[in-house]
């Protein structure tokens, strides 16, 4: 699986948009993008995925350059809910299929 | 619908003795992953079974951990002999067999070997 590189703090104004950055240059054409958090304590959370496409869901949007060699996970409206450690993952999930390869992640924190 | 169980959340051992760790996987779901947090450390994979199956446990220690998913029963993570450096979290995540949502993590066991 393609290596991330993620910075390793932000902070986020309550009520603005984060834009999360995460550089993946040496992905293949069939690893996907994924994002997890992790509040404080609590197990990680999935939050959304992608291949190619931009996605959007109830949590956030992802934005995958056309090259895919990096992409930006939006949280539009931050919430002091939101202040966790994100995760950006690449995966092959034919043949790596529950080996997910945490790194460092970003701590984001939200402030008000 | 239930989430990921797993229990204790908290768990005390002294050096010597057993962890077990069990975790119930959501409704429907027949693969479960285990990983570990050590204190200021990143999650790493332990673990990955199917119902009575081991499919990959690259990531386990070599000794004195084991790891088993029956055909009936929470998955068990089991640790003997324990010693001060196996404190740390221990997540449980579970899957279906195809998913495009990721998988669902519990809420972990928090142990502390004294």
């Amino acid at each position: 699986d393609a290596k991330t590189t993620q910075p390793p703090s932000m902070d986020c104004a309550e009520g603005r948009a984060a834009n999360l950055p995460c550089n993946h240059s040496t992905i293949s054409g069939n690893e996907y993008v994924y994002w997890y958090r992790q509040i404080h304590s609590q197990g990680p959370q999935y939050i959304i995925h992608g291949l190619k496409n931009n996605e959007t869901n109830e949590m956030a949007s992802l934005i995958i350059t056309e090259d895919r060699k990096s992409s930006t996970l939006i949280l539009p409206h931050a919430t002091l809910r939101d202040t966790a450690v994100y995760y950006c993952i690449a995966i092959m999930t034919t043949d790596s299929w529950g080996k997910l390869q945490f790194g460092a992640g970003t701590q984001v924190v939200v402030t008000p | 619908n239930a989430g990921v169980m797993q229990n204790p959340r908290h768990l005390v051992r002294r050096r010597g003795q057993e962890a077990r760790l069990r975790c119930s996987p959501m409704k429907g779901h027949s693969h479960v992953y285990w990983y570990r947090q050590l204190p200021e450390e990143g999650l790493k994979f332990m673990v990955y079974l199917q119902k009575e199956n081991i499919i990959d446990e690259s990531g386990m220690p070599k000794e004195r951990f084991s790891a088993e998913f029956p055909k009936e029963g929470p998955s068990i993570l089991r640790i003997q002999q324990v010693v001060r450096g196996d404190s740390a979290a221990y997540f449980c995540a579970s899957s279906p067999m195809w998913t495009d949502y990721g998988y669902t993590f519990g809420s972990g066991t928090r142990l502390t070997v004294v």
